[in-house]
Protein backbone atom coordinates (compact mmCIF):
# COMPACT_ATOMS: atom_id res chain seq x y z
CA UNK A 1 0.00 0.00 0.00
CA UNK A 2 0.72 3.48 -0.54
CA UNK A 3 3.11 5.38 2.24
CA UNK A 4 2.12 7.65 4.50
CA UNK A 5 4.95 9.87 6.12
CA UNK A 6 3.63 11.58 9.85
CA UNK A 7 5.50 14.36 11.70
CA UNK A 8 6.61 14.96 14.05
CA UNK A 9 7.56 11.81 15.83
CA UNK A 10 7.55 13.50 18.80
CA UNK A 11 5.84 16.03 20.28
CA UNK A 12 5.63 17.55 23.82
CA UNK A 13 3.50 19.63 25.54
CA UNK A 14 2.15 21.87 28.41
CA UNK A 15 -1.32 20.91 29.35
CA UNK A 16 -3.09 23.25 27.86
CA UNK A 17 -0.93 24.39 24.60
CA UNK A 18 -2.29 23.10 21.14
CA UNK A 19 -0.97 20.25 19.02
CA UNK A 20 -1.19 19.12 15.43
CA UNK A 21 0.19 16.35 13.73
CA UNK A 22 0.52 16.14 10.14
CA UNK A 23 0.38 13.49 7.23
CA UNK A 24 1.62 13.29 3.62
CA UNK A 25 1.81 11.07 0.92
CA UNK A 26 3.51 11.68 -2.37
CA UNK A 27 0.27 9.87 -4.50
CA UNK A 28 -3.23 10.85 -3.90
CA UNK A 29 -5.60 9.11 -1.23
CA UNK A 30 -8.64 7.61 -1.56
CA UNK A 31 -9.10 8.31 2.35
CA UNK A 32 -7.22 8.93 5.40
CA UNK A 33 -8.08 7.51 8.56
CA UNK A 34 -6.79 8.75 12.29
CA UNK A 35 -6.69 6.39 15.18
CA UNK A 36 -5.16 6.92 18.92
CA UNK A 37 -3.37 4.86 20.76
CA UNK A 38 -3.02 5.40 24.23
CA UNK A 39 0.02 3.95 26.18
CA UNK A 40 -0.31 -0.13 26.67
CA UNK A 41 -3.66 -0.32 24.71
CA UNK A 42 -4.83 -0.59 20.92
CA UNK A 43 -5.45 1.76 18.27
CA UNK A 44 -8.86 3.95 18.73
CA UNK A 45 -10.88 4.95 14.76
CA UNK A 46 -11.27 8.57 15.72
CA UNK A 47 -12.34 9.53 11.97
CA UNK A 48 -12.42 9.15 8.43
CA UNK A 49 -12.10 11.88 5.90
CA UNK A 50 -13.15 10.91 2.11
CA UNK A 51 -13.58 14.15 0.56
CA UNK A 52 -11.09 16.78 -0.76
CA UNK A 53 -10.74 19.73 1.68
CA UNK A 54 -12.87 17.92 4.21
CA UNK A 55 -12.88 19.24 7.45
CA UNK A 56 -14.43 17.91 10.88
CA UNK A 57 -14.18 18.41 14.17
CA UNK A 58 -15.03 16.29 17.03
CA UNK A 59 -15.04 18.55 20.29
CA UNK A 60 -11.44 20.13 20.81
CA UNK A 61 -9.59 17.79 17.79
CA UNK A 62 -10.50 18.95 14.19
CA UNK A 63 -9.55 16.48 11.33
CA UNK A 64 -8.76 18.49 7.76
CA UNK A 65 -8.10 16.38 4.47
CA UNK A 66 -5.93 18.58 1.97
CA UNK A 67 -7.35 19.88 -1.39
CA UNK A 68 -5.01 17.32 -3.23
CA UNK A 69 -6.05 14.45 -1.43
CA UNK A 70 -2.14 14.12 -0.47
CA UNK A 71 -1.87 15.56 3.29
CA UNK A 72 -3.96 15.44 6.41
CA UNK A 73 -3.65 16.79 10.19
CA UNK A 74 -5.24 16.52 13.14
CA UNK A 75 -5.29 19.64 15.84
CA UNK A 76 -6.09 19.57 19.07
CA UNK A 77 -6.78 22.60 21.20
CA UNK A 78 -6.03 23.50 24.10
CA UNK A 79 -4.64 19.39 25.30
CA UNK A 80 -5.60 18.00 28.39
CA UNK A 81 -3.78 14.90 29.82
CA UNK A 82 -6.12 12.82 28.86
CA UNK A 83 -5.41 13.32 25.17
CA UNK A 84 -1.89 11.63 26.35
CA UNK A 85 -1.18 8.27 23.40
CA UNK A 86 -0.08 8.09 19.76
CA UNK A 87 -1.76 9.44 17.27
CA UNK A 88 -1.73 7.46 13.82
CA UNK A 89 -2.60 8.46 10.80
CA UNK A 90 -4.22 5.34 7.97
CA UNK A 91 -4.84 4.87 4.68
CA UNK A 92 -5.98 2.18 2.15
CA UNK A 93 -9.15 0.70 0.48
CA UNK A 94 -8.41 -2.98 0.82
CA UNK A 95 -6.16 -3.28 3.59
CA UNK A 96 -5.17 -0.06 5.97
CA UNK A 97 -1.34 0.80 6.32
CA UNK A 98 -0.16 3.44 9.06
CA UNK A 99 1.94 6.34 9.35
CA UNK A 100 4.79 6.26 11.88
CA UNK A 101 2.70 8.03 14.27
CA UNK A 102 3.28 10.89 16.58
CA UNK A 103 3.64 10.72 20.58
CA UNK A 104 1.87 13.56 22.51
CA UNK A 105 3.01 13.57 25.97
CA UNK A 106 1.72 16.19 28.38
CA UNK A 107 3.26 18.27 30.77
CA UNK A 108 0.54 19.08 33.53
CA UNK B 1 -20.88 -0.60 17.81
CA UNK B 2 -18.56 -3.38 16.58
CA UNK B 3 -16.40 -5.30 18.96
CA UNK B 4 -12.85 -7.75 18.51
CA UNK B 5 -12.49 -9.74 21.08
CA UNK B 6 -8.32 -10.96 21.51
CA UNK B 7 -6.96 -13.24 23.86
CA UNK B 8 -4.47 -13.77 25.20
CA UNK B 9 -4.16 -10.65 26.07
CA UNK B 10 -0.31 -11.34 27.35
CA UNK B 11 1.58 -14.57 26.99
CA UNK B 12 5.14 -16.17 27.71
CA UNK B 13 6.92 -18.87 26.02
CA UNK B 14 9.59 -20.67 25.78
CA UNK B 15 11.78 -20.77 22.63
CA UNK B 16 10.32 -23.51 20.44
CA UNK B 17 7.50 -23.57 20.79
CA UNK B 18 4.31 -22.43 19.31
CA UNK B 19 1.62 -19.87 20.38
CA UNK B 20 -1.91 -19.45 19.60
CA UNK B 21 -3.39 -16.24 19.18
CA UNK B 22 -7.08 -15.62 18.74
CA UNK B 23 -9.48 -13.21 17.26
CA UNK B 24 -13.24 -12.95 17.56
CA UNK B 25 -16.11 -10.44 16.09
CA UNK B 26 -18.54 -10.78 18.56
CA UNK B 27 -21.42 -8.72 17.20
CA UNK B 28 -20.72 -8.84 13.14
CA UNK B 29 -19.38 -10.91 11.02
CA UNK B 30 -15.75 -10.26 9.61
CA UNK B 31 -15.11 -12.30 6.34
CA UNK B 32 -12.15 -10.26 6.62
CA UNK B 33 -9.52 -9.64 9.29
CA UNK B 34 -6.05 -8.09 9.87
CA UNK B 35 -3.18 -9.08 11.58
CA UNK B 36 -0.24 -6.56 12.57
CA UNK B 37 2.53 -6.57 14.58
CA UNK B 38 3.98 -3.70 16.47
CA UNK B 39 7.38 -3.71 18.29
CA UNK B 40 7.82 -0.87 20.84
CA UNK B 41 7.53 2.88 20.52
CA UNK B 42 6.95 1.80 16.40
CA UNK B 43 4.25 1.86 13.97
CA UNK B 44 1.58 -1.09 13.57
CA UNK B 45 3.11 -3.21 10.49
CA UNK B 46 0.72 -5.40 8.70
CA UNK B 47 1.41 -9.02 8.57
CA UNK B 48 -1.08 -10.56 6.69
CA UNK B 49 -4.74 -10.34 5.52
CA UNK B 50 -7.33 -12.88 7.11
CA UNK B 51 -9.90 -14.61 4.83
CA UNK B 52 -12.50 -16.13 5.99
CA UNK B 53 -12.42 -19.78 4.13
CA UNK B 54 -9.91 -19.30 1.77
CA UNK B 55 -5.97 -18.80 2.31
CA UNK B 56 -4.34 -15.44 3.67
CA UNK B 57 -2.57 -12.99 2.06
CA UNK B 58 0.75 -12.30 3.37
CA UNK B 59 2.48 -9.13 3.34
CA UNK B 60 6.22 -8.89 2.24
CA UNK B 61 8.74 -10.31 4.30
CA UNK B 62 6.43 -12.22 6.48
CA UNK B 63 6.86 -15.82 6.88
CA UNK B 64 3.70 -18.35 6.25
CA UNK B 65 5.28 -20.95 7.34
CA UNK B 66 6.01 -19.35 11.02
CA UNK B 67 2.87 -17.30 11.26
CA UNK B 68 0.49 -19.49 10.64
CA UNK B 69 -3.50 -17.78 9.86
CA UNK B 70 -6.67 -19.17 10.23
CA UNK B 71 -9.94 -18.29 9.86
CA UNK B 72 -12.50 -21.07 9.73
CA UNK B 73 -15.55 -18.97 10.52
CA UNK B 74 -16.64 -15.72 10.00
CA UNK B 75 -16.26 -14.63 13.42
CA UNK B 76 -12.82 -15.98 14.38
CA UNK B 77 -9.57 -15.83 13.09
CA UNK B 78 -6.43 -17.03 14.58
CA UNK B 79 -2.62 -16.03 14.62
CA UNK B 80 0.09 -19.37 15.23
CA UNK B 81 3.30 -18.08 15.98
CA UNK B 82 5.15 -21.07 15.29
CA UNK B 83 8.70 -22.55 16.62
CA UNK B 84 8.79 -19.12 18.56
CA UNK B 85 12.20 -17.32 19.28
CA UNK B 86 12.77 -13.90 20.70
CA UNK B 87 12.98 -11.66 18.40
CA UNK B 88 9.65 -13.01 17.56
CA UNK B 89 8.47 -10.76 21.17
CA UNK B 90 6.21 -8.18 20.28
CA UNK B 91 2.64 -7.01 20.11
CA UNK B 92 0.16 -8.82 18.21
CA UNK B 93 -3.33 -7.10 17.10
CA UNK B 94 -6.10 -8.15 15.12
CA UNK B 95 -8.61 -5.77 13.40
CA UNK B 96 -11.93 -5.89 10.97
CA UNK B 97 -13.37 -3.27 8.99
CA UNK B 98 -16.33 -1.79 11.21
CA UNK B 99 -18.86 -0.98 8.33
CA UNK B 100 -20.56 1.68 10.04
CA UNK B 101 -18.05 3.68 11.04
CA UNK B 102 -15.57 3.29 7.71
CA UNK B 103 -13.07 2.76 9.99
CA UNK B 104 -11.79 -0.87 11.34
CA UNK B 105 -12.12 -1.84 14.75
CA UNK B 106 -8.91 -3.39 16.52
CA UNK B 107 -8.70 -6.36 19.19
CA UNK B 108 -7.00 -5.81 22.42
CA UNK B 109 -3.72 -7.00 21.61
CA UNK B 110 -1.33 -9.82 22.93
CA UNK B 111 1.78 -9.31 24.29
CA UNK B 112 4.25 -11.82 23.52
CA UNK B 113 7.67 -12.47 25.37
CA UNK B 114 9.83 -15.17 24.05
CA UNK B 115 12.54 -16.59 26.85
Amino acid sequence: GQQVMQIPQYQHVQEGEDFTTYCNSSTTLSNIQWYKQRPGGHPVFLIQLVKSGEVKKQKRLTFQFGEAKKNSSLHITATQTTDVGTYFCAQGAQKLVFGQGTRLTINP
Amino acid sequence: GAVVSQHPSRVICKSGTSVKIECRSLDFQATTMFWYRQFPKQSLMLMATSNEGSKATYEQGVEKDKFLINHASLTLSTLTVTSAHPEDSSFYICSAANSGTGGYTFGSGTRLTVV
